[in-house]
């Protein structure tokens, strides 16, 4: 079935670290991913997307890797800020059966100073 | 910032009440999707409206409904509420279906008593 998952629910890290946010999928049909952010009171906001054709794409401080073998993407933040606070989704959009974007559950990323 | 507005901000009802969420999309977008957020989880997909025909649906139950208009401002229409729908009610547009980057609006949030 559809699903997106996290593998953790909290990652901590030391303000100029780099942050690592893993996510498995399971269906290996998926070809579209995307990464979101949220911040408190707001709505989710996109951060970078990576099609199934690519292994990496990159983006200003952020990577995002897909490993298609074992159906797993991450993002990566460098030298991470206080500003990178937030829940990170990934989600997947694809068109199986209707045109859906689904969700992970999130990764709630703190930044200590 | 998105150009994705939502109204009303905050709402309560009582159980068995109807309610209408507006959304109005950031120009130049065709396609909105709603979602269902509850508290700590990720957004979950209801459903999503292209050029005003519903294209894709998540496992909600027909109570759920939505419109698309001329102008792709949207609605999504609640009936017999129940004390599980109390969640922020998430409107995001995008350009077209072939991307998954969606802009959100801040959600209406949406108290069952």
């Amino acid at each position: 079935g559809e699903s997106v998952g996290l593998h953790l629910p909290t990652l901590s890290v030391q303000e100029g670290d780099n942050s690592i946010i893993n996510c498995a999928y399971s269906n290996s049909a998926s070809d579209y991913f995307i990464w979101y952010k949220q911040e408190s009171g707001k709505g989710p906001q996109f951060i970078i997307d990576i099609r199934s054709n690519m292994d990496k794409r990159q983006g200003q401080r952020v990577t995002v890797l897909l490993n298609k073998t074992v159906k797993h993407l991450s993002l990566q933040i460098a030298a991470t800020q206080p500003g990178d606070s937030a829940v990170y989704f990934c989600a997947e959009y694809g068109n199986t059966g209707g045109f859906k974007t689904i969700f992970g559950a999130g990764t709630r990323l703190f930044v200590k100073a | 910032e998105t150009g994705v507005t939502q109204s009303p901000t905050h709402l309560i009802k009582t159980r068995g009440q109807q309610v209408t969420l507006r959304c109005s999309s950031q120009s130049g977008h065709n396609t909105v999707s709603w979602y269902q957020q509850a508290l700590g989880q990720g957004p979950q997909f209801i459903f999503q409206y292209y050029r005003e025909e519903e294209n894709g649906r998540g496992n909600f139950p027909p109570r759920f409904s939505g419109l698309q208009f001329p102008n792709y401002s949207s609605e999504l229409n609640v009936n017999a509420l129940e004390l599980d729908d109390s969640a922020l009610y998430l409107c995001a547009s995008s350009r077209d279906l072939n991307t998954g980057e969606l802009f959100f609006g801040e959600g209406s949030r949406l108290t069952v008593l």
